[in-house]
């Protein structure tokens, strides 16, 4: 079956760095999306990996690793406005796209 | 503006009477895509279309239906709505094909209540 699994909660200090992990195991794979959500809100599109190895963009980081089935996002220098979700999401062979449940992401003062 | 749009933003309907969801792109996107999100759940799928008249059952297509006769449009029917189709509705668009860094545009979401 189709597995992506991330964790449910986590907490940070504003100004600090945090990574998000996420794990998956999918029918085949043709890249994996990191989304931001705001509660009550759409996601938006933060990054897009399909090699391994690390995407820069700003203060957010993706990287990926294929064989071990295994990606991280990581945040630097935390702001109050980053407090959201953020959804890990896995194109499949078919070009489905698949979800993890996301990661609430709190950002204490 | 390239957006996905969807309406209606809100919606209070009553068990068993039909409605519809609409959803609209404007960036000739070939990829469209229903979700309900739920807590706890996440994003689930309920129905994709690669292409027109090419429509394909998600994880949870229970209950639903859709549609795509034109590349814009892939609207969402529910024919008799049950209270457990209570959830938050997003439709997404996306160009189609493997090694694109092209992300889903999501649209702003139908909140539905079904009493």
């Amino acid at each position: 079956g189709q597995n992506i699994d991330q964790p449910t909660e986590m907490t940070a200090t504003e100004g600090a760095i945090v990574q998000i992990n996420c794990t998956y195991q999918t029918s085949g794979f043709n890249g994996l999306f990191w989304y931001q959500q705001h509660a009550g809100e759409a996601p938006t599109f933060l990054s897009y990996n399909v090699l391994d190895g690390l995407e820069e963009k700003g203060r957010f980081s993706s990287f990926l690793s294929r064989s071990k089935g295994y990606s991280y996002l990581l945040l630097k220098e935390l702001q109050m406005k980053d407090s959201a979700s953020y959804l890990c999401a896995v194109r499949d062979m078919d070009d489905k796209i698949i979800f993890g449940k996301g990661t609430r992401l709190h950002i204490l003062p | 503006e390239a957006q996905v749009t969807q309406n209606p933003r809100y919606l209070i309907t009553v068990t068993g009477k039909k409605l519809t969801v609409t959803c609209s792109q404007n960036m000739n996107h070939e990829y469209m895509s229903w979700y309900r999100q739920d807590p706890g759940l996440g994003l689930r799928q309920i129905y994709y279309s690669m292409n027109v008249e090419v429509t394909d059952k998600g994880d949870v297509p229970e209950g639903y239906k859709v549609s795509r006769k034109e590349k814009r449009n892939f609207p969402l029917i529910l024919e008799s709505p049950s209270p457990n189709q209570t959830s938050l509705y997003f439709c997404a668009s996306s160009l189609l094909g493997s090694g694109q860094g092209h992300g889903y545009t999501f649209g702003s979401g139908t909140r539905l209540t079904v009493v």
